[in-house]
C-alpha cells in the first residue's frame, strides 16, 4: 500500500530535550516536505526537499533541521525543542509532476513543556 | 510574498449546494489547489486548476480566474461525510512542482 509513515504519531517532551520525528515514503517521490499545522494559521512549511542530499528552508525553518540521505527517508530534528514548537506536524511527498498532488503521511502532535 | 484567504467556517445542509471561495495575491502563480482534511487526519488532494476556467471532478468542481486571483470550490449533493476542512493552496513559480502554500482552510459543518 503507497503511504507516508511518521514516527511517533504522539509525543509530549520537554524544553531542550532533542527529538527527531521519522518519516518514510515507499513511492519513490522525489520530493518531500514537512509543515506544521496550527489553529488558524493553516498548514506553514518547515523545510522542503526536492531530492537527495537536497534540501531548502520552507516559511518557518528555525528552530528545525532536515536531512535527506535516502530517498525514502526525510527526518525533521528539533534539536532545542521550545513551548512554541508545539503542534501538529504533517510529513509528505509527491511525485513532482504537474499535478501538484501530495501525499501526507497521519500527523504527529508534539507538545512541549 | 503569497497571502491566501478562505473564509474561517460555513454550515450547510445534506443535499444542498456550497460554494467555497478563496482569494489569493501571489507575486508568481503556477496553479491553485484543492484539499481535504477531516478532523484529526491528513490532508487529501482533492483538485487543481493551473489555466482559468472549471474543473469537474464527480459532486466535486474547482473553479480558477487567474485574473481575479479567485477560485472556488463547489461541492454538490451534500454528504454528511462532507464535514470537512477545505484548504486552497497556491503554488509559487519557484520550488518545483509540488511547493505548496496553503491558506488556514474553511471548515464546513453538514447538517441533516
Amino acid at each position: 500500500e503507497a503511504q507516508v509513515t511518521q514516527n511517533p504519531r504522539y509525543l509530549i517532551t520537554v524544553t531542550g530535550k532533542k527529538l527527531t520525528v521519522t518519516c518514510s515514503q515507499n513511492m519513490n517521490h522525489e520530493y518531500m516536505s514537512w509543515y506544521r499545522q496550527d489553529p488558524g494559521l493553516g498548514l506553514r512549511q518547515i523545510y522542503y526537499s526536492m531530492n537527495v542530499e537536497v534540501t531548502d528552508k520552507g516559511d518557518v525553518p528555525e528552530g528545525y533541521k532536515v536531512s535527506r540521505k535516502e530517498k525514502r527517508n526525510f527526518p525533521l530534528i528539533l534539536e532545542s525543542p521550545s513551548p512554541n514548537q508545539t503542534s501538529l506536524y504533517f510529513c509528505a511527498s509527491g511525485k513532482g509532476d504537474n499535478t501538484g498532488e501530495l501525499f501526507f503521511g497521519e500527523g504527529s502532535r508534539l507538545t512541549v513543556l | 510574498g503569497q497571502n491566501i484567504d478562505q473564509p474561517t467556517e460555513m454550515t450547510a445542509t445534506e443535499g444542498a449546494i456550497v460554494q467555497i471561495n478563496c482569494t489569493y495575491q501571489t507575486s508568481g502563480f503556477n496553479g491553485l489547489f484543492w484539499y481535504q482534511q477531516h478532523a484529526g487526519e491528513a490532508p487529501t488532494f482533492l483538485s487543481y486548476n493551473v489555466l482559468d476556467g472549471l474543473e469537474e471532478k464527480g459532486r466535486f468542481s474547482s473553479f480558477l480566474s487567474r485574473s481575479k486571483g479567485y477560485s472556488y470550490l463547489l461541492l454538490k449533493e451534500l454528504q454528511m461525510k462532507d464535514s470537512a476542512s477545505y484548504l486552497c493552496a497556491v503554488r509559487p513559480l519557484s520550488g518545483g512542482y509540488n511547493k505548496l502554500i496553503f491558506g488556514a482552510g474553511t471548515r464546513l459543518a453538514v447538517h441533516p
